[in-house]
């Protein structure tokens, strides 16, 4: 069975930093793409950002380019969201999701890790 | 950058009804088209992709049509399960982005 399971959410003032974490189980990490969705509460979904399945190609919404940095460790099975000066518009549930192979679209979420920016 | 502009916003039916959701683009994105589907405090799930390919496991009252700039989510005929809100999505190589939402709630 794959499985994502997101990590690391939590309360943080404005100007922060925090590191998400996503372990996968059930599939060859290494083999897929992984990225990263964000849900502000009570709002819609925002993409973040994508990873290659080696991880040499990274891609970052606008919204937080030069502020968040993917990055995965397939020998751990993990992916990873460091984030540095957080913002209130940062606060929202973030997902981890699995990128299909055939549909190249987010085939496996997680449950997402609550981010909280506030003073 | 690319807007993907959802239509309606809410949408009231019955169960059986047939149902469609339109998806907008700010500019041509050929079929490059996902719709997901999400239930209050779950995650997403991926219904079609490629405009009009079903995921697998999806049922096959779901249906999706369009290319270029303008785009459809059809259900064929409501179930309890449907009652949900979905998100069209654009993707490339290197970015995605989200159109705003469609509640769908019962009538």
């Amino acid at each position: 069975e794959v499985l994502v399971l997101e990590s690391g959410g939590d309360l943080v003032q404005p100007g922060g930093s925090l590191r998400l974490s996503c372990v996968a189980s059930g599939f060859s990490f290494k083999d897929y793409a992984m990225g990263w969705v964000r849900q502000a509460p009570g709002k819609g979904l925002e993409w973040v950002s994508s990873i290659s399945f080696s991880g040499r190609e990274v891609f970052y919404a606008d919204s937080v380019k030069g502020r968040f940095t993917m990055s995965r460790d397939n020998s751990k099975y993990t992916l990873y969201l460091q984030m540095h000066n957080l913002r209130a518009e940062d606060t929202a549930v973030y997902f981890c999701a699995k990128i299909g192979l055939a549909s190249a679209n987010f085939n496996y979420w997680g449950q997402g890790t609550l981010v909280t920016v506030s003073s | 950058d690319i807007q993907m502009t959802q239509s309606p916003s809410t949408l009231s039916a019955s169960v059986g009804d047939r149902v469609t959701i339109t998806c907008r683009a700010s500019q041509s994105i050929s079929d490059w088209l996902a719709w997901y589907q999400q239930k209050p405090g779950k995650a997403p799930e991926l219904l079609i992709y490629r405009a009009s390919s079903l995921e697998g496991g999806v049922p096959s009252r779901f249906s999706g049509s369009g290319f270029g700039t303008e785009f459809t989510l059809t259900i064929s005929s409501l179930q309890p399960d449907d009652f949900a809100t979905y998100y069209c999505q654009h993707y490339n190589s290197y970015s995605r982005t989200f159109g705003q939402g469609t509640k769908l709630e019962i009538k």
